[in-house]
């Protein structure tokens, strides 16, 4: 089946700073998602994205999917970005099956 | 419109027992997914129901059941509890086109004493 890979599994950052959380897949794809699970265990849609690029304030994503790659950058990072972050694809021969990737997760220093 | 329900919240079990949960998907939704999340395993598939019918099922033992009503709310049932059955359960609501965008509730907490 389709392989999820995120990268870095953890990340530290002072307040302010930016990053760059990746998601490579094995195979192609029908769906790309990005969440941010909150202290509740709710996921929540940042990005549906399963090509091009997408801006949300300080979030933006890029899916280039002919490489098989995801990127998320947060911008000017606040001590509310702090939790984890998943990639999902959709598994083209199961329909909406989600495969997840183990998470990225960040910590964010006032 | 409202979001993706899920009940109950929390819930604790023992060994042994058997345990349901319900989700209702978003309204027009007809595709509903349930998925476990465990520290050791992370997010798995469990099953996708649409139009009452299982149309995907992920790797899990027969313990695990589901089923879809008419009005597309979804319930799972977990027999026989082990203790490697507490986790999150997860349910994700779509409009049942393949690739279309997911939502998800905000989960059940399952613990098996």
């Amino acid at each position: 089946g389709i392989q999820v890979e995120q990268s870095p599994p953890d990340l530290i950052l002072q307040e302010g700073a930016n990053s760059t959380l990746r998601c490579n897949f094995s195979d192609s794809v029908n769906n790309l998602q990005w969440f941010h699970q909150n202290p509740w265990g709710q996921l929540i849609n940042l990005f549906y994205i399963p090509s091009g690029t997408k801006q949300n304030g300080r979030l933006s994503a890029t899916t280039v999917a002919t490489e098989r790659y995801s990127l998320l950058y947060i911008s000017s990072s606040q001590t509310t970005d702090s939790g984890v972050y998943f990639c999902a694809v959709g598994d083209m021969e199961y329909g909406n099956k989600l495969v997840f990737g183990a998470g990225t997760i960040l910590r964010v220093k006032s | 419109k409202a979001g993706v329900t899920q009940t109950p919240r929390y819930l604790i079990k023992t060994r042994g027992q058997q345990v349901t949960l319900s989700c209702s998907p978003i309204s027009g939704h007809r595709s509903v997914s349930w998925y476990q999340q465990t520290p050791g395993q992370g997010l798995q598939f469990l099953f996708e129901y649409f139009s009452e019918t299982q149309r995907n099922k992920g790797n899990f033992p027969g313990r695990f059941s589901g089923r879809q009503f008419s009005n597309s709310r979804s319930e799972m049932n977990v027999s026989t509890l082990e203790l490697g059955d507490s986790a999150l359960y997860l349910c994700a609501s779509s409009s049942g086109t393949e690739g279309g965008i997911q939502y998800f509730g905000a989960g059940t907490r399952l613990s098996v004493l």
